[in-house]
């Protein structure tokens, strides 16, 4: 069973809007982390933001904030005042258990910001 | 320091070369990861070391053969490779323990290419 859903394949957006990207994920385990990450079309898979199960407070980071809906199991990712470089893959991950080691991805977003 | 550096960057090999792929940290990490991932797919975890041990072994063909030499290097041998194994591979690195901190930090990749 997919464990993390991303269910929009590519998005546009304009330069200076935000936009919103989708994240559901299924897990049983009451400890868990949920990730975000940019992929850049170089390569290189660049953390965004986390947010802990137990936490309290959706997690910020800049630009950057997850909207994250712990019933529902949602923790989408909200880009603010978008810029041409946040064109990227984006890549919602979780990893289950305290001490786990496994990372599970969902299948990705592409974003395009327009000028 | 708070970076995984892979190299090479690029690498064509044909069917019959034996190759090797490196990654380094230095960030005190004691869980160490290959992924591969397919153009416009999410990474696919292929091994996990952790305190220099091999802990996960997803199934990869034999063809690939990892090494962790200490805890801060981890290398990739390739040999008798095949064309569907052309690919970004993903070094990644993170705590051992979640009390430790949450973040994998990923390198930038190693585009690989096999004629």
């Amino acid at each position: 069973a997919q464990k993390i859903t991303q269910t929009q394949p590519g998005m546009f957006v304009q330069e200076k809007e935000a936009v919103t990207l989708d994240c559901t994920y299924d897990t049983s385990d009451p400890s868990y982390g949920l990730f975000w990450y940019k992929q850049p079309s170089s390569g290189e898979m660049i953390f965004l933001i986390y947010q802990g199960s137990y936490d309290q407070q959706n997690a910020t980071e800049g630009r950057y904030s997850l909207n994250f809906q712990k019933a529902r199991k949602s923790a989408n990712l909200v880009i603010s005042a978008s810029q041409l470089g946040d064109s990227a893959m984006y890549f919602c991950a979780m990893r289950e258990g305290p001490n786990d080691y496994k990372l599970s991805f969902g299948a990705g977003t592409t974003v395009t910001v327009r000028a | 320091d708070t970076e995984v550096t892979q190299t090479p960057k690029h690498l064509v090999m044909g069917m019959t070369n034996k190759k090797s792929l490196k990654c380094e940290q230095h960030m005190g990490h004691r869980a160490m990861y290959w992924y591969k991932q397919k153009a416009k797919k999410p990474p696919e975890l292929m091994f996990v070391y952790s305190y220099e041990k091999l802990s996960i072994n997803e199934s990869v063909p034999s063809r690939f053969s990892p090494e962790c030499p200490n805890s801060s290097l981890l290398n990739l041998h390739l040999h008798a490779l095949q064309p569907e194994d052309s690919a970004l591979y993903l070094c990644a690195s993170s705590p051992r323990r979640a009390g430790e901190g949450y973040g994998y930090t990923f390198g930038s990749g190693t585009r690989l290419t096999v004629v």
